[in-house]
């Protein structure tokens, strides 16, 4: 299926493992972001690419890990899970990177670290 | 201060009702101004966007920029039940490189 697609829609995990999670696009677009959304906060973006094996961090980084080795995916790991990383994450990709170019998001990934 | 300040609400109106939902922008540099709607347990969608100062209508939906008093507005005539969502403000970073998100507004049209 054309589009955003990001797996898996709802993880429980314990605190101190890692996981991750899976972002794949099939429009070939150079950017690519994670954010997390949470209640009074917003949408707040954790790190975003410009390219393959190009990443840079964004507002809360902090905690997280991403990589990008092919243009279509972008995994993002969270290498020791704590409960403050409790959120819905979404993957988001575009054209260009935030001027007049639209982002378009995946469904989200509702994680709940217990 | 952050770059981009929004009102989370929540709003509720009447079906029918005009509504106004408003940000505040900090850095007087930022040229493009957007508005992503996101529905219950979905991901945001761009809904409008607006370049430097003024209005742009679609339809119900009117966006305005004034760029004097660094304020952005998203204006829904006759509003309807589908309009229930939450609306985000978006402005690009300085380097043009990722949006910023206000917090979002969520509006709840009733019938």
């Amino acid at each position: 299926d054309a589009g955003i697609t990001q797996s898996p829609r709802y993880k429980i995990t314990e605190t101190g493992r890692q996981v991750t999670l899976m972002c794949h696009q099939t429009w070939s677009h150079s950017y690519m972001f994670w954010y997390r959304q949470d209640l009074g906060h917003g949408l707040r973006l954790i790190y975003y690419s410009a390219a393959a094996d190009i990443t840079d961090k964004g507002e809360v980084p902090d905690g997280y890990v991403v990589s990008r080795s092919k243009t279509e995916n972008f995994p993002l790991t969270l290498e020791s899970a704590t409960r403050s990383q409790t959120s819905v994450y979404f993957c988001a990709s575009s054209v260009g990177g935030g001027a007049n170019t639209e982002a378009f998001f995946g469904q989200g990934t509702r994680l709940t670290v217990v | 201060q952050k770059e981009v300040e929004q009102d989370p609400g929540p709003l509720s109106v009447p079906e029918g009702a005009i509504v106004s939902l408003n940000c505040t922008y900090s850095n007087s540099a930022f040229q493009y101004f957007m508005w992503y709607r996101q529905y219950s347990r979905k991901g945001p969608e761009l809904l409008m966007y607006t370049y430097s100062s003024g209005n742009k209508e679609d339809g119900r939906f009117t966006a305005q920029v004034d760029k004097s008093s660094k304020y952005i507005s998203l204006f829904i005539r006759d509003s309807q039940p589908s309009d229930s969502a939450t609306y985000l403000c978006a402005i690009p970073n300085q380097a043009g490189t990722a949006l910023i998100f206000g917090k979002g507004t969520t509006l709840s049209v009733s019938s």
